[in-house]
């Protein structure tokens, strides 16, 4: 199974702060690499996938890049509505697999 | 856009069967392109992919994958007339508990990701 490493695991930020989430893989998974929001009892939601594509509808703060192994997700000018819960997760292979998320929490 | 919904049972005694149903709304379990999922998330942890099933319109026929962890315990059924699909995870232990989502897996090329989510229940094992 391909590992999937996220960090940091929490992060403390500040509305307008733009941060930066990095996610590196047990082996290269080409630019297969999606990235998740979940917020407290829901669903995780897709934000990007394809390593850079943004699903539609989300906002454009939001933007991931990377291929191979190493991969990130940033977030500029973070709004209230960002403080949640991100995982990134390859669809290189079966069985997917996640990483095991990053909080983001309000400073 | 898709709509899923989980059932079934919030407690599960240990070495017992764990059966859950998602029943899709909104689209045809039968369409190409989408693999029927379901995920597991323990408390605290990062999602876990249990398996997947894909049904051709055509034929009727499925196939599923699951995760070599769960293989020999795990069964992914689709019903196409009610357009549903269940899990069965047999010898369930505590190491089963978590919450349970069942969800659609695009795949398209790079379009690969889990796109519809049900609301996810909580499965406890636990005698």
């Amino acid at each position: 199974d391909i590992q999937m490493t996220q960090s940091p695991s929490s992060l403390s930020a500040s509305v307008g702060d733009r941060i930066t989430i990095t996610c590196r893989a047990s082996q290269s998974i080409s630019n297969y690499l999606n990235w998740y929001q979940q917020k407290p009892g829901t669903a995780p939601k897709i934000l990007i996938y394809g390593a850079s594509s943004l699903e539609s509808g989300v906002p454009s703060r939001f933007s991931g890049s990377g291929s191979g192994t190493d991969f990130t997700l940033t977030i500029s000018n973070l709004q209230p509505e960002d403080f949640a819960t991100y995982f990134c997760q390859q669809s290189y292979n079966a069985p997917r697999t996640f990483g095991q998320g990053t909080k983001v929490e309000i400073k | 856009q898709v709509q899923l919904q989980e059932s079934g049972p919030g407690l599960v005694k240990p070495s017992q069967t764990l059966s859950l149903t998602c029943t899709v709304s909104g689209g045809s379990i039968s369409s190409d392109a989408s693999w029927w999922t379901w995920i597991r998330q323990p408390a605290g942890k990062g999602p876990e992919w249990i398996g997947r099933v894909y049904a051709t319109g055509t034929t009727g026929s499925t196939s599923y994958y699951s995760n070599p962890s769960l293989k020999s315990r795990l069964t992914i059924s689709l019903d196409t007339s009610e357009n549903q699909f269940s899990l069965q995870l047999t010898s369930v232990s505590a190491a089963d508990t978590a919450v349970y989502y069942c969800a659609r897996q695009l795949s398209s090329g790079r379009r690969d990701y889990f796109d519809s989510w049900g609301q996810g229940t909580l499965v406890t094992v636990s005698s």
